[in-house]
């Protein structure tokens, strides 16, 4: 299957400071990009989905503030977690498709964050 | 009430035996419904895709889809240690748009 890149794998930052999570579509053009959180135990929960070149559509509940979604290529989309705090932390994973109505969405291999 | 209904485990069999999976689900517009492998700490990793009710069979793996039921299955046959993961099922209305995940069935399969 086509192959998806996150980075970083883990990340721990103070609270306070924010976050960049980069996903990268390697060996293909990713139109549509989305957004998980996934909290131990739990299922993965949509924060939100960008389009290539448009703004990123949050999930209710999602502050579009507080996570920065940008997805101004193709092949990247970058999360950025702003004025972190402990609540923050958890799993963050992306997933990337490319154009077409029936076209697999890849996951990337998730980054955990944790804020102290 | 949740959307999708995924029993957590976790679930122990010995190796070669089948493993048994679920999830229940409420909202009747789910058309396509698909099965994950997690390993700890890793994104998940697509195991079957159907669409509408049926079987889907692939190696080891069947997919069961009864949606007058509102129910999916996936069953791994001759199970194996490398088995040993969580398995998440999710569902959504449109192909590939946005899904709903169950929380994951944690499995441990011993040699």
């Amino acid at each position: 299957g086509a192959v998806v890149s996150q980075h970083p794998s883990r990340v721990i930052c103070k609270s306070g400071t924010s976050v960049k999570i980069e996903c990268r579509s390697l060996d293909f053009q990713a139109t549509t990009m989305f957004w998980y959180r996934q909290f131990p135990k739990q299922s993965l929960m949509l924060m939100a989905t960008s389009n290539e070149g448009s703004k990123a559509t949050y999930e209710q509940g999602v502050e579009k503030d507080k996570f920065l979604i940008n997805h101004a290529s193709l092949t990247l989309s970058t999360l950025t977690v702003t004025s972190a705090h402990p609540e923050d932390s958890s799993f963050y994973i992306c997933s990337a498709r490319a154009r077409g109505s029936n076209t697999e969405a890849f996951f990337g291999q998730g980054t955990r964050l944790t804020v102290v | 009430q949740k959307e999708v209904e995924q029993d957590p485990g976790p679930l122990s069999v010995p190796e070669g035996a089948i493993v048994s999976l679920n999830c229940t689900y409420s909202n009747s517009a789910f058309q396509y419904f698909m099965w994950y492998r997690q390993y700890s700490r890793k994104g998940p990793e697509l195991l079957m895709y159907t669409y509408s009710s049926g079987n889907k069979e692939d190696g080891r793996f069947t997919a069961q889809v009864d949606k007058s039921s509102k129910y999916i299955s996936l069953f791994i046959r001759d199970s194996q240690p490398s088995d040993s993961a969580t398995y998440l099922c999710a569902m959504t209305t449109d192909s590939w748009g946005k899904l709903q995940f169950g929380a994951g069935t944690q499995v441990v399969v011993t040699p």
